[in-house]
């Protein structure tokens, strides 16, 4: 499986930006880089994703380095809400890779 | 639209025996996947249902097993259940199978072995 790897935890201030880093150093060209969060007593929710270029949608941003071996998921003003929970994966196609495997992810904790 | 529903969301059961777990995806999607989780080892993956064929297995022992029936909704046994079979078990389910589907999850059943 391809593997990824991201600090165990941050902390943030209310209504600041966040910017959570993964490393991804063995991705091959065709996976996809996922971010999905869990908040706490919920299943997992998909948060965004994307492959070469970054990615914008209402709940984030995500900014992937030129070579792709690392990927940033940008929270433009982080809630109280955004507290959880984020693991980035990587997503491929064709055998063991197709899956959402799952590392640690990071625990980010948001202070009012 | 109605999102991925999990029954039940809490069930304890007795050492040695087995138990069925219930999950409806959002209409449409084809895709189903089950996964364990548990504060040791994580969320670690345990199978993939598409048109009611298995298409993905983690490494779990041969004792949990699922099926995935024609209207897309899936059921995941575990057998002779250990104390280590504790954990949320979640289910999601994705439109298809590309790489670049989004999975939805449910809320999860939360089973404990005493």
């Amino acid at each position: 499986d391809a593997k990824t790897t991201q600090p165990n935890s941050m902390e943030s201030n209310e209504e600041e930006p966040v910017h959570l880093p993964c490393n991804h150093s063995t991705i091959s060209g065709t996976d996809y880089i996922h971010w999905y969060r869990q908040l706490p007593s919920q299943g997992p929710e998909y948060v965004i994703h994307g492959l070469t270029s970054n990615v914008n949608n209402r709940m984030a941003s995500l900014a992937i380095a030129e070579d792709r071996k690392s990927s940033t998921l940008i929270l433009h003003r982080a809630t109280l809400r955004d507290a959880a929970v984020y693991y980035c994966i990587l997503r491929g196609s064709g055998g063991s890779n197709y899956k959402l495997t799952f590392g640690k992810g990071t625990l980010l904790t948001v202070n009012p | 639209k109605a999102g991925v529903t999990q029954t039940p969301r809490y069930l304890i059961k007795t050492r040695g025996q087995q138990v069925t777990l219930s999950c409806s995806p959002i209409s449409g999607h084809r895709s189903v996947s089950w996964y364990q989780q548990t504060p040791g080892q994580g969320l670690q993956f345990l199978f993939e249902y598409f048109s009611e064929t298995q298409r993905n297995k983690g490494n779990f022992p041969g004792r949990f097993s699922g099926r995935q029936f024609s209207n897309s909704r899936s059921e995941m046994n575990v057998s002779t259940l250990e104390l280590g079979d504790s954990a949320l078990y979640l289910c999601a389910s994705s439109l298809g199978q590309a790489v670049y589907t989004e999975a939805f999850f449910g809320q999860g059943t939360r089973l404990t072995v005493v």
